[in-house]
């Protein structure tokens, strides 16, 4: 079945730790990616996105991502982790034909002093 | 800028009642998305408008949900006789549709409208 697969429920990490979060996807062709995060009480806010070209993507407040084909993945990482970073994150698949985006079930991320 | 907001913030409702969650989208964003986040669930898309064009409604869950969105701008869901399973937080996005539309325009959420049904 077509699917985005976050395969990590919860992660916590030490406040200057690196961050690295699982995203898989499972679609015939290459799809759009996102990253969406989501801090208590607010809306999604788009950090990144992958459509073509070089596959390691920068986004906001430092994060970057990259897209392997081979292994149908798009991880989310951040060398260095702030306890700003604390929320939920959601990575997101677009496909062409298709009006919406579909979600995986989230990544709760906690970081510790 | 004003971005998405949504109301109420919280509802509270009793099964068997109908409830109505609006959304403002960006002033000016011709694409408007509902979805539905449920406990420990990704956003489940419900329906999806586009300036004039006809609503992809392919999401709805069942015919006690329905949404409109009037004069291009402000969208309502409207749940009739809630259900307990209906009970999450109902995200609206809208989209600028600056490229060839969806998926790879950004979309912009609103805070959601968390609704519970006892």
């Amino acid at each position: 079945a077509q699917s985005v697969t976050q395969p990590d429920i919860h992660i916590t990490v030490s406040e200057g730790a690196s961050l690295e979060l699982r995203c898989n996807y499972s679609y015939g062709a290459t799809p759009y990616l996102f990253w969406y995060v989501q801090s208590p009480g607010q809306g999604l806010q788009l950090l990144l996105k992958y459509f073509s070209g070089d596959t390691l993507v920068q986004g906001i407040k430092g994060f970057e991502a990259e897209f392997k084909r081979s292994q149908s993945s798009f991880n989310l990482r951040k060398p260095s982790v702030h306890w700003s970073d604390a929320a939920e994150y959601f990575c997101a698949v677009g496909l062409t034909g298709a009006n919406n985006l579909f979600f995986g079930t989230g990544t709760r991320l906690t970081v510790i002093p | 800028g004003a971005g998405v907001s949504q109301s109420p913030s919280n509802k509270v409702t009793e099964k068997g009642k109908d409830v109505e969650l609006r959304c403002d989208p960006i002033s000016g964003h011709t694409a408007l998305y509902w979805y539905r986040q449920s406990l420990g669930q990704g956003l489940e898309f419900l329906i999806y408008f586009q300036g004039n064009s006809a609503p992809d409604k392919s999401g709805l869950p069942s015919d006690r949900f329905s949404a409109e969105r009037t004069g291009g701008s402000v969208s309502t869901l409207t749940i009739q006789r809630t259900q307990q399973e209906d009970s999450a937080v109902y995200l609206c996005a809208s989209s600028p549709d600056i490229h060839s539309g969806p998926p790879t325009d950004t979309q912009y959420f609103g805070p959601g409208t968390r609704l519970t049904v006892l």
